[in-house]
């Protein structure tokens, strides 16, 4: 039983392109967490969100509590945006974590 | 930036042997955590660790881990005596508070039992 699910697995997008990473969650909700893991493995904490929409350069967070679902929007996508993007719901003190969207962008 | 600090990269040990991970979190920071990721495999919480005792833990957390902030600026986690399952890459983070706040990451140590 995954509590956080991720859509898609895999993208590949052409430079340019407008991208959306989908997670939905079935627990309940402190902060939702996305992540970015370079193909070195290091993890880097892009967004923190309890509610609402973030932005940051040209990434975009949205939350809807209610329907528990969040999206993460990469615009004008990069070869440099390439690495694994991952969702973790934090529940009180437990931690749940989706198993990544892999993202490659083609120059 | 403020940075937290893993060491070392990478550790090669022999099953059954002891290991202990080292991380030198964010200086002003409160909370502590360990996550380890099995190849291939989704990130997976271990511990958290606030105010010197462990807040929470998961059920992969079991008697063969151990947390210690010795020093008031090292956090370390120790396995006592490593199976070959345990090889993963091992991630600490710290944050200033709880959910509500943002987390930074160490670079993490791959961790290569024999």
């Amino acid at each position: 039983k995954n509590e956080v699910e991720q859509s898609p697995q895999n993208l590949t997008a052409q430079e340019g392109e407008f991208i959306t990473i989908n997670c939905s969650y079935s627990v309940g909700i402190s902060a939702l967490h996305w992540l970015q893991q370079h193909p070195g493995g290091g993890i880097v904490s892009l967004f923190m969100l309890s509610s609402g929409k973030k932005k940051h350069g040209r990434l975009i967070a949205t939350i809807n509590i209610q329907e528990k679902h969040s999206s993460l929007h990469i615009t004008a996508s990069h070869p440099r945006d390439s690495a694994v993007y991952i969702c973790a719901v934090i529940d009180g003190n437990q931690f749940y974590f989706g198993t990544g969207t892999s993202l490659t962008v083609i120059p | 930036e403020p940075e937290v600090t893993q060491t070392p990269s990478h550790q090669v040990t022999q099953m059954g042997q002891e290991v202990i991970l080292r991380c030198v979190p964010i200086s002003n920071h409160l909370y502590f955590y360990w996550y380890r990721q099995i190849l291939g495999q989704k990130v997976e919480f271990l511990v958290s660790f606030y105010n010197n005792e462990i807040s929470e833990k998961s059920e992969i957390f079991d008697d063969q881990f151990s947390v210690e902030r010795p020093d008031g600026s090292n956090f370390t986690l120790k396995i006592r005596s490593t199976k070959l399952e345990d090889s993963a890459m091992y991630f600490c983070a710290s944050s200033l508070g709880t959910a509500l706040y943002g987390y930074t990451f160490g670079s993490g140590t791959r961790l290569t039992v024999v």
